[in-house]
């Protein structure tokens, strides 16, 4: 069971716009910045975002991220067929002094 | 360019030891923390541990602590990590990824595929 929730599954046609949720708790999401990565199959994880909404030189602008409160999301608009990958949010969880993850989403772009 | 390398898949007995390393290039070696994150077959990630290469310090999630040893070479850029006392539940990717900007793991090793197998 990971510390930071993560809906299994989420979905979208091309041209759309698809949200994944990360909840966590006042120990990490709520007093830390969260991180976002994307993961495809046999490959190593990518950061796409850090400091909640920061994005690295070379991610595309129609991903976003946004932080309120314990709970965190990753926008993603203008949906493409290579966005379908595994998303995991991360974040410092200071009860625990470590970082910890969600359990990750599978985007599937129908 | 700024990469990690790491060595190759392993295969292991229970109980055994493993070491994976990871090579540092393209940029200033012991300026940049050096996390370990573990994978699990078809599942999500997992921080081990993290090691300071100037300091020589580190810092092991709970879960790890007694079983999980960080070490570093500057002459080579290398940090390295070894599991002991594996068992069947070790057999994963592991990953090293640097602590670069805004605290995020902004570089990954390709990874390495450890078996724990009798």
């Amino acid at each position: 069971q990971s510390v930071l929730t993560q809906p299994p599954s989420a979905s979208g046609t091309p041209g759309q716009r698809v949200t994944i949720s990360c909840s966590g708790s006042s120990s990490n999401i709520g007093s830390n910045s969260v991180y976002w990565y994307q993961q495809f199959p046999g490959t190593a994880p990518k950061l796409l975002i850090y400091r909640n909404d920061q994005r690295p030189s070379g991610v595309p602008d129609r991903l976003s991220g946004s932080k309120s409160g314990t709970s965190a999301s990753l926008a993603i608009s203008g949906l493409r067929s290579e966005d379908e990958a595994d998303y995991y949010c991360a974040a410092w969880d200071v009860s625990l002094s470590g970082w910890v993850f969600g359990g990750g989403t599978k985007l599937t772009v129908l | 360019q700024v990469q990690l390398v790491q060595s190759g898949a392993e295969v292991k007995k229970p109980g055994a030891s493993v070491k994976v390393s990871c090579k540092a290039s393209g940029y200033s070696f012991t300026s940049y923390l050096i996390h370990w994150v573990r994978q699990a077959p078809g599942q999500g990630l997992e921080w081990m541990g993290i090691i300071n290469p100037s300091a020589d310090s580190t810092s092991y999630a709970q879960k790890f602590r007694g079983r999980v040893s960080m070490t570093r070479d500057t002459s080579t850029s290398t940090v390295y990590m070894e599991l002991s006392s594996l068992r069947s539940e070790d057999t994963a990717v592991f990953y090293c990824a640097r602590r670069g900007i805004g605290d995020a793991f902004d570089v990954w090793g390709q990874g390495t595929m450890v078996t724990v197998s009798s």
